[in-house]
C-alpha cells in the first residue's frame, strides 16, 4: 500500500497570503488528522477529520481551517498568513479500527 | 499546556550502548505510542501500548508504562548510528467517542556515534 501523501513538500509565501495544503491518507483510511511542528511549541493537534467531518479541533485560531472530501483526501487552508505560522504541517492517516496513526513526509511551510 | 515531556532532552551514546527515553504525561489515557523523527521528516511509528499494558517489546525496542505514575519508557537496545533520530511519546487520552488526537511529548534527541 501506497503511504501517507503531502502535496506541496515545501512552500515560501509572504504575510498576508493564504495556502492550501494537501494530504492524501492511506488507502482505506477514513481518518486524517493534522499537526503542526515548531521549534518553540512543538507537536500541536490542529483537527481531525472522519467521514468528510471535523471531528476534533486543537486550539488554534480560525484562520486554520480544513475539509475532507469524500475519497479522504483532506486539504488544510491557513490564510492570512503570520510569520509564527512557519512550521512543518504533517498529517497522520488511521484505521478506523485501528489506534496507529501513519504519518506523511510533511509540509514545510516559510512564511517571510 | 497539555504537552508531555520527555526525558533526556539530548542523549548521545556509543554503538552498541543500550538507550532509555522516558516520558511523562498528564491525563489518562488509552493508549501511548512511540514515533521516530529524522532531521525534520515525517514521523515514524515505532510501538503503541495500551493502557492496560505494562511492556511491550518489537525487535530492539522495549516499552513500559506505568499508569499509577503517569510515565512511560523506551528502550533501543545494541543501538545503531541509523537509530540517530528525535523520539516523541504521543498520548490518546480517554475521550467519549473515537478521537485521533494525539498530545506529543517534547522529543529526546539521540545520537549514536559509530
Amino acid at each position: 500500500k501506497a503511504g501517507v501523501t503531502q502535496t506541496p513538500r515545501y512552500l515560501i509565501k509572504t504575510r498576508g497570503q493564504q495556502v492550501t495544503l494537501s494530504c492524501s491518507p492511506i488507502s482505506g483510511h477514513r481518518s486524517v488528522s493534522w499537526y503542526q511542528q515548531t521549534p518553540g511549541q512543538g507537536l500541536q493537534f490542529l483537527f481531525e477529520y472522519f467521514s468528510e467531518t471535523q471531528r476534533n479541533k486543537g486550539n488554534f485560531p480560525g484562520r486554520f481551517s480544513g475539509r475532507q472530501f469524500s475519497n479522504s483526501r483532506s486539504e488544510m487552508n491557513v490564510s492570512t498568513l503570520e510569520l509564527g505560522d512557519s512550521a512543518l504541517y504533517l498529517c497522520a492517516s488511521n484505521h478506523e479500527f485501528t489506534d496507529t496513526q501513519y504519518f506523511g513526509p510533511g509540509t514545510r511551510l516559510t512564511v517571510l | 499546556s497539555q504537552q508531555g515531556e520527555e526525558d533526556p532532552q539530548a542523549l548521545s551514546i556509543q554503538e552498541g550502548e543500550n538507550a532509555t527515553m522516558n516520558c511523562s504525561y498528564k491525563t489518562s489515557i488509552n493508549n501511548l505510542q512511540w514515533y521516530r523523527q529524522n532531521s525534520g521528516r515525517g514521523l515514524v511509528h515505532l510501538i503503541l501500548i495500551r493502557s492496560n499494558e505494562r511492556e511491550k517489546h518489537s525487535g530492539r525496542l522495549r516499552v513500559t508504562l506505568d499508569t499509577s505514575k503517569k510515565s512511560s519508557s523506551l528502550l533501543i537496545t545494541a543501538s545503531r548510528a541509523a537509530d540517530t533520530a528525535s523520539y516523541f511519546c504521543a498520548t490518546e487520552g480517554v475521550m467519549g467517542g473515537a478521537t485521533n488526537k494525539l498530545i506529543f511529548g517534547t522529543g529526546t534527541l539521540l545520537a549514536v556515534q559509530p
